[in-house]
């Protein structure tokens, strides 16, 4: 079966930097994509991987390894409204996006 | 404000009611979707339009009923559900065939059904 694994919460302090991890396993891969999404509020697209290495984006970045199945977001400069669930989606050989469960990251001042 | 509006924001229903989810996308892609979100569960794709043509449907119960008058308009008529079927129903849309074809989503229809 496809799986996106990531982890379910993680805590971080403002200022700070934070990893979310994303491994997955899918038939195929055609892209990988981050989206955050804020409680009460619609997912907004992060960022694109396709090929290997680190794409940047002001404060946020994301890292992928297609052998590895493993991507991460990396947040710079922690900020209180960074605080927010980080979905984790791949896009498989048909072109469908697979989906993790999502990340909650919370941020203490 | 993504560019896709969805109404009701909330809606609460008897399980013999019917209603329907209206979403609109002002974006002008040609494809939009149906997601429920579950709580602490990965987004679960209920339906894809492509150019208006109907191209998913995973195994998604029959009480849940599409719509897609044209590439701007998606409905999700609803009628006999059942109380697991509480969640928040997101509506979506992309350019296909895009260099990314990323996926724009509305704010969502929080269902409850009692």
């Amino acid at each position: 079966g496809q799986n996106i694994d990531q982890p379910t919460e993680m805590t971080a302090t403002e200022g700070a930097i934070v990893q979310i991890n994303c491994t997955y396993q899918t038939s195929g891969f055609n892209g990988l994509f981050w989206y955050q999404q804020h409680a009460g509020e619609a997912p907004t697209f992060l960022s694109y991987n396709v090929l290997d290495g680190l794409e940047e984006k002001g404060r946020f970045s994301s890292f992928l390894s297609r052998s590895k199945g493993y991507s991460y977001l990396l947040l710079k400069e922690l900020q209180m409204k960074d605080s927010a669930s980080y979905l984790c989606a791949v896009r498989d050989q048909d072109y469908q996006l697979i989906w993790g469960a999502g990340t909650k990251l919370i941020i203490k001042p | 404000e993504t560019g896709v509006t969805q109404t009701p924001r909330h809606l609460v229903m008897g399980m013999t009611n019917k209603k329907s989810l209206k979403c609109e996308q002002h974006l002008g892609h040609n494809a939009m979707y149906w997601y429920k979100q579950s709580a602490k569960k990965p987004l679960e794709l209920m339906f894809v339009y492509n150019f208006k043509e109907q191209t998913e449907n995973n195994s998604v119960p029959s009480r849940f009923s599409p719509e897609c008058p044209n590439s701007s308009h998606l409905f999700l008529h609803l009628h006999t559900l059942q109380p697991e079927d509480s969640a928040l129903y997101l509506c979506a849309s992309s350019q296909v065939r895009g260099a990314v074809d990323e996926q724009y989503f509305g704010p969502g229809t929080r269902l409850t059904v009692t």
